[in-house]
């Protein structure tokens, strides 16, 4: 168990929809970073956050948007939901902000029909 | 730009053998970390080693060790004795310490089978 939670583990939606995904990192890391893992593109860093405040962006795409609450959960939101959104959405964290490795939840499980 | 580089979609080996998972990178900067995570079916990445890029010695982590040739920007990874539980998809990563870049890039990933 790596102390980070990600909820839900599992969601099936139709496209054109919202979903949102939930992820709590381990006691005390203050980074989170969201990635996400589909079949043809391996893991892809989305987005990171230290702190509440957005550290680096990667390949997420406008019609996904993240936050970092002040009790350091994040919130990884997607719209208009299309059938390649299909993938494994994973939340890690880490305790700094440059510096050691990133303990990953479980993953969310994201198919759109 | 970086970039982690896995060549062997996928491995086979005998349990209880050694098996060396293949890892080169590319970074411009300095100061730099490599990683490697396994997954297996169930998912979840889970961390097994961790080489800084100012380490003299090679990183060591039980049955996991990381063969670091800066020179050559490789950081191949060895699992001595394999077992069964073994069997995972393995992920190469780096992460650069300086230069303002935050995130964690990852290989394509290999595909290791434990045969009995």
């Amino acid at each position: 168990d790596s102390g980070v939670t990600q909820t839900p583990k599992h969601l099936i939606t139709a496209t054109g929809q919202r979903v949102t995904l939930r992820c709590s990192p381990r006691s005390g890391d203050l980074s989170v970073y969201w990635y996400q893992q589909s079949l043809d593109q391996g893991l892809q860093f989305l987005i990171q956050y230290y702190n509440g405040e957005e550290r680096a962006k990667g390949n997420i795409l406008e019609r996904f948007s993240a936050q970092q609450f002040p009790d350091l959960h994040s919130e990884l939101n997607l719209s208009s939901l299309e059938l390649g959104d299909s993938a494994l959405y994973f939340c890690a964290s880490s305790p700094g902000r440059n510096t050691g490795e990133l303990f990953f939840g479980e993953g969310s499980r994201l198919t759109v029909l | 730009a970086q970039k982690i580089t896995q060549t062997q979609p996928g491995m086979f080996v005998q349990e209880k053998e050694a098996v060396t998972l293949d890892c080169t990178y590319d970074t411009s900067d300095p100061s730099y970390g490599l990683f490697w995570y396994k997954q297996p079916s169930s998912g979840e990445m889970i961390f097994l080693i961790y080489q800084g890029s100012y380490d003299q010695q090679n990183a060591t982590e039980g049955r996991y060790s990381l063969n670091f040739q800066k020179a050559r920007k490789s950081a191949n990874l060895v699992i001595s004795a394999s077992q069964l539980g073994d069997s995972a998809m393995y992920f190469c990563a780096m992460r650069a310490l300086s230069g303002g870049y935050n995130k964690l890039i990852f290989g394509a990933g290999t595909r290791l089978a434990v045969h009995p």
